[in-house]
């Protein structure tokens, strides 16, 4: 099984300023690798997929990157609406599992 | 667009059979277009990968609930199904059905239901 590790646990940050959330597998998942967004009490939301690609509706201030096993997602200008949890999940090792990170609260600081 | 909404008890017996469907609308569930699947969330936890089904009929199971879970797919109904046997207050949790496009480069989950929650306790 892939392990999806993600970093740090809770991030503060303050409303206007950057945030980098990071995800790092247990082994290469090439850019099979998808983000979202869960704001509380409500349903998970796609923001990237390939590692890279926007999601239909997704504001430009989200963009991910990286490959293999490390992966960051960067919210260029946070709004108040962003806060929420991030999960990354991976799906290069199908059909073995498709597995997800522990997620990243991101909370106002 | 497809919409997708779970449907079943909230709250099982521990040993017994936990049983949830998912109903579509949007678009026929009789397609090789997606995987339909399911996840599941405790609460305060993260998400966990349970399973998928085609339309065919196969279906491909989380390795660690593998002995466990049953899925299956009625297309006359435009729905799909989870059974899982033997649960215990450790799968008490929010659970959500989604969509995944059957392509090994195009496995993330979207769109997903609103989710259910269904408690374990005696």
């Amino acid at each position: 099984e892939i392990v999806l590790t993600q970093s740090p646990a809770t991030l503060s940050v303050s409303p206007g300023k950057r945030a980098t959330l990071s995800c790092r597998a247990s082994q290469s998942v090439n850019t099979n690798l998808a983000w979202y967004q869960q704001k509380r009490g409500q349903t998970p939301r796609l923001l990237i997929y390939g590692a890279s690609t926007r999601a239909t509706g997704i504001p430009a201030r989200f963009s991910g990157s990286g490959s293999g096993t490390e992966f960051t997602l960067t919210i260029s200008s946070l709004q108040s609406e962003d806060f929420a949890v991030y999960y990354c999940q991976q799906y290069n090792n199908w059909p073995e599992g498709l597995t997800f990170g522990g997620g990243t609260k991101v909370e106002i600081k | 667009q497809l919409q997708l909404q779970e449907s079943g008890p909230g709250l099982v017996k521990p040993s017994e059979t936990l049983s949830l469907t998912c109903t579509v609308s949007g678009g026929s569930i009789n397609t090789n277009n997606y995987y339909w699947g399911w996840i599941r969330q405790p609460p305060g936890k993260g998400l966990e990968w349970l399973g998928n089904v085609f339309y065919t009929g196969s279906t491909f199971y989380n390795p660690s609930l593998k002995s466990r879970l049953t899925m299956s797919i009625d297309t006359s109904r435009n729905q799909f199904s989870l059974r899982l046997s033997s649960v215990t207050a450790a799968d008490t949790a929010v659970y959500y059905c989604v969509t995944l496009v059957p392509v090994i480069t195009n496995l993330w989950f979207d769109p997903w239901g609103q989710g259910t929650l269904v408690f374990v306790s005696s």
